[in-house]
């Protein structure tokens, strides 16, 4: 079956461009997370969605981050005015329920010039 | 404040040895623990994950254990073989739904 994907797989802007990532998670999933690993910071977590309730933004670094989920579904993680240390992999994760296994998906590698 | 680590950053055994990797987490309050494996340039692959209530899980070669109270878990993976190479991460979930993760072991099993 198909698992967690994401778009693009790479995304190369200028500083202070706005990106958005996208995230489809596994189908029927209730949960969505997104998380940030990079060489100084390991992998961190960013955002989290559960159904219908208001999302966990406990991990958003600054308010240029931010991120929705529609229908339920598909998430777009928004970041605006780019800064090179927003240079990273972006990954996404859903799980059935909040206490399920999370499943990733490849990742999206930003690099920010 | 949560930290988990992992211990050692890296490791290298030749085929066919057992893989014992370490993951600590400071604070006991969580509600399950979860491994996975990362190869590069991938995103993670879930191995086993272990609710706080369970003393270990098996899957395969693999076998993860969890002693809550003293806060480890340790990841056996049983006759190494070249394709375990990868960096191993684990994972605690200390509040609804938010995974925090150790920095890692990096695997080299060598033919």
């Amino acid at each position: 079956g198909a698992g967690v994907s994401q778009s693009p797989s790479n995304k190369v802007t200028e500083k202070g461009k706005d990106v958005e990532l996208r995230c489809d998670p596994i189908s029927g999933h209730t949960a969505l997370y997104w998380y940030r690993q990079s060489l100084g910071q390991g992998l961190e977590f960013l955002i989290y969605f559960q159904g219908n309730s208001a999302p966990d933004k406990s991990g958003l670094p600054s308010d240029r981050f931010s991120a929705e989920r529609t229908g339920g579904s598909v998430s777009t993680l928004t970041i605006q005015r780019t800064q090179q240390e927003d240079s990273a992999v972006y990954l996404c994760a859903s799980s059935l329920e909040p206490e399920d296994t999370q499943y990733f998906g490849p990742g999206t590698r930003l690099t920010v010039l | 404040k949560q930290e988990v680590t992992q211990i050692p950053a890296a490791l290298s055994v030749p085929e066919g040895e057992n893989l014992v990797l370490n993951c600590s987490f400071t604070d006991s309050a969580i509600y399950n623990l979860q491994w996975f494996r990362q190869d590069p340039g991938k995103g993670l692959t879930s191995l086993l994950l272990i609710q706080s209530s369970q003393r270990e899980q098996t899957s395969g070669r693999l076998n993860a254990s969890l002693d809550k109270s003293s806060g480890r878990s340790t990841l056996y993976i049983a006759a190494s073989q070249p394709g375990d190479s990868a960096t191993y991460l684990c994972a605690v979930r200390t509040s609804w739904g938010k995974l925090q993760f150790g920095a890692g072991t990096q695997v080299v099993v060598t033919p």
